[in-house]
């Protein structure tokens, strides 16, 4: 079956730090993989995605890069920010009419000065 | 353009009672979805539409549950008797294309709900 794997939170990091999440996943097809961030009090915001092998994904500052050999996606980030403290999902979805976004259960990332 | 709407924002009600969500999805969107979210099981997808059809309820949880679509801008979940472990963040979410096309759902603010 088609799931994703996270690493398991809260990770808590001092602002300037590097910051690594990782992702793993199991597909049927050839997935397209995507991250989400979710603010507090808020809904899920997509943030990179990469659709196909090599691929890497940016955004504010994160990248992911789409590790086919290894089934990862991991998220990486330079410098956090106290604003990047959120909840970030790995997510994948696979072609061929199979139109649903799996979602891993999360990591919560806090991030103090 | 506004973003997808939710209402109520946040419900509180006793067991047994009626619960209707709603939403509102970004305008000339095609598609649809419908997740809740909780601490244990994380994001689930209960039933997605697709110009206001349904495609895939396979995640609605019982009977209890149902979902409708009666036009491009609305949609409802309404929870029938509502029972204490229905508590949970419901989410709709919206997109433009099939989600193998682009993977970017936009999702409203969710709803809380406290199930007493």
């Amino acid at each position: 079956g088609n799931s994703v794997t996270q690493m398991e939170g809260p990770v808590t990091l001092s602002e300037e730090a590097f910051l690594t999440i990782n992702c793993t996943y199991t597909a049927t097809g050839y997935p397209s993989l995507f991250w989400y961030v979710q603010y507090p009090g808020e809904g899920l915001q997509l943030l990179l995605k990469a659709t196909k092998a090599d691929d890497k994904g940016s955004n504010k500052g994160f990248e992911a890069t789409y590790r086919k050999e290894t089934t990862s996606f991991h998220l990486e980030k330079g410098s956090v920010q106290v604003s990047d403290s959120a909840v970030y999902f790995c997510a994948l979805t696979v072609s061929g009419g199979y139109n649903k976004l799996i979602f891993g259960a999360g990591t919560r990332l806090a991030v103090h000065p | 353009d506004a973003g997808v709407i939710q209402s109520p924002r946040h419900e509180v009600t006793e067991m047994g009672q009626e619960v209707t969500l709603r939403c509102k999805p970004i305008s000339g969107h095609d598609y649809l979805f419908w997740y809740r979210q909780t601490m244990m099981r994380g994001l689930e997808l209960l039933i997605y539409f697709n110009n206001n059809v349904p495609i895939d309820d396979s995640g609605m949880p019982e009977d209890r549950f149902s979902a409708k679509m009666p036009n491009a801008s609305f949609s409802t979940l309404k929870i029938q008797p509502s029972e204490p472990r229905d508590s949970a963040v419901y989410f709709c979410a919206s997109s433009l294309r099939q989600l193998a096309n682009t993977g970017e759902l936009f999702f409203g603010e969710g709803s809380r709900l406290t199930v007493l």
